[in-house]
């Protein structure tokens, strides 16, 4: 079925450092959903992308969408412990009637 | 936006028992989802949430495990059947107030099976 890879599974960086978070994906993407999920918390919506070639920024983040509506991806620059959390990539399946997440990447951060 | 709220929180269930969460939106939404998140995992599709008829279950989740229903616009319920130490997991509803549009998800409820 529909799949949206996502890499690096995990990410530890020191604070102040950046990070960036891949999402790819074997057929065209009608859009790409980011969000973030805090330890103990639920999924929080933070983007999403649908034009080719878009790039969005917020504050610290910055997301792009591929030239190929493919893949995406989410950096982060000078990261913070408030940016700890899990990073998910989200697509709208084929049939447009639900979202397929990516395994997302856990992100933890040392001050 | 949508404010969601599930319940229960979490609980602690037997095997072989059955467990109904609740999912209550502020507002009139056509779509709404049901999610399963397993430790450390992502988020798994276990069904849409159809207002006026049956769910619609994703691959490797059947209404016989995971009943749901579905009276109004605003609320929405899941049934974790016959339950087994393997059906341990956070259970997410969502909803979407626009079709492919972004989802805005509940709390989650935390289930443990013993």
């Amino acid at each position: 079925g529909q799949q949206v890879m996502q890499i690096p599974q995990y990410q530890h960086v020191q604070e102040g450092e950046d990070f960036t978070t891949y999402c790819n994906s074997s057929t065209t993407l009608s859009n790409i959903q980011w969000y973030k999920q805090r330890p103990g918390g639920h999924p929080v919506f933070l983007i999403q992308l649908v034009k080719s070639g878009e790039v969005k920024k917020q504050k610290r983040l910055t997301f792009q969408f591929g030239e190929a509506k493919k893949n995406s991806s989410l950096h982060i620059t000078a990261t913070q412990t408030t940016d700890v959390g899990t990073y998910f990539c989200a697509a709208v399946n084929q049939a447009g009637t639900a979202l397929i997440f990516g395994k997302g990447t856990t992100l933890s951060v040392s001050s | 936006s949508a404010v969601i709220s599930q319940k229960p929180s979490r609980d602690i269930c037997q095997r072989g028992t059955s467990l109904t969460i609740q999912c209550q939106v502020d507002s009139q939404v056509t779509m709404m989802f049901w999610y399963r998140q397993q430790p450390g995992q992502s988020l798994t599709l276990i069904a849409t949430a159809n207002q006026g008829s049956e769910a619609t279950y994703e691959s490797g989740f059947v209404i016989d495990k995971f009943p749901i229903s579905r009276p109004n616009l605003t609320f929405s319920t899941l049934t974790v059947s016959n339950m087994s130490p393997e059906d341990s997991s956070i259970y997410l509803c969502s909803v979407e107030l626009g079709r492919g549009d972004t989802q805005y998800f509940g709390p989650g409820t935390r289930l443990t099976v013993l």
